[in-house]
């Protein structure tokens, strides 16, 4: 277990539609990231925040977007779905701003668009 | 068009053997890699990193390789489990502008370890 949750677990919508992804960092870490893991693209970035500040982007779409809360806990929003938004989600933890060192990352949300 | 899944290099070893799996950066800016190991069903695990500024480190059973001449990054597994099955991604970033900070992953090696 890495103190990284996230929630839900599964999420199944329809295409079109809004959804949030939940994440709880390890207690301590300032900075959350998030990314997005499909058959298609493998792993990829998709943006850090540090101590409710963004931090870093990396290959985000327009329809997405984030934030993270006073209590360090942070939110994916992705709207418009499509298709090619399923994918498994992931949220990482770090003490580190940098991006380096090791990040913890959660079990990750299993978004299916339909 | 049709989207394919990536196709990822495989490894199978016997158990007790040692393990190298290899990974290839593009980024001549790069000068921080790390390695990640993915279980089935589980978020990516940290498994070590190194900077730059050296060409070997090693951990408990495991030792990555830097050859920034090539571009070349390799983890060496030693004395492979059955538990040491598993996606395994390298990953980098660079040093400055503004990629600072942003992981890039590579498509990942399975690696399957037989008893």
């Amino acid at each position: 277990d890495s103190g990284v949750t996230q929630t839900p677990k599964h999420l199944i919508t329809a295409t079109g539609q809004r959804v949030t992804l939940r994440c709880s960092p390890r207690s301590g870490d300032l900075s959350v990231y998030w990314y997005q893991q499909s058959l298609d693209q493998g792993l990829q970035f998709l943006i850090q925040y540090y101590n409710g500040e963004e931090r870093a982007k990396g290959n985000i779409l327009e329809r997405f977007s984030a934030q993270q809360f006073p209590d360090l806990h942070s939110e994916l929003n992705l709207s418009s779905l499509e298709l090619g938004d399923s994918a498994l989600y992931f949220c990482a933890s770090s003490v580190s701003p940098s991006g380096r060192g090791e990040q913890y990352f959660g079990p990750g949300t299993r978004l299916t668009v339909t | 068009g049709e989207s394919v899944g990536l196709h990822l290099p495989t490894l199978s070893v016997q158990e007790g053997d040692n393990s190298i799996i290899n990974c290839a950066y593009s980024n001549s800016a790069s000068d921080y890699f790390i390695w990640y190991k993915q279980e089935s069903g589980k978020g990516p695990q940290f498994i070590i990193d190194i900077r730059s500024n050296m060409d070997k480190r090693q951990g408990q059973r495991v030792t990555v390789l830097l050859n920034k001449t090539v571009k070349h990054l390799s983890l060496q597994i030693a004395a492979t489990q059955p538990g040491d099955s598993a996606v395994y991604f390298c990953a980098e970033t660079p040093s400055g502008g503004t990629s600072y900070g942003k992981l890039t992953f590579g498509q990942g090696t399975i690696l399957t370890v037989h008893p």
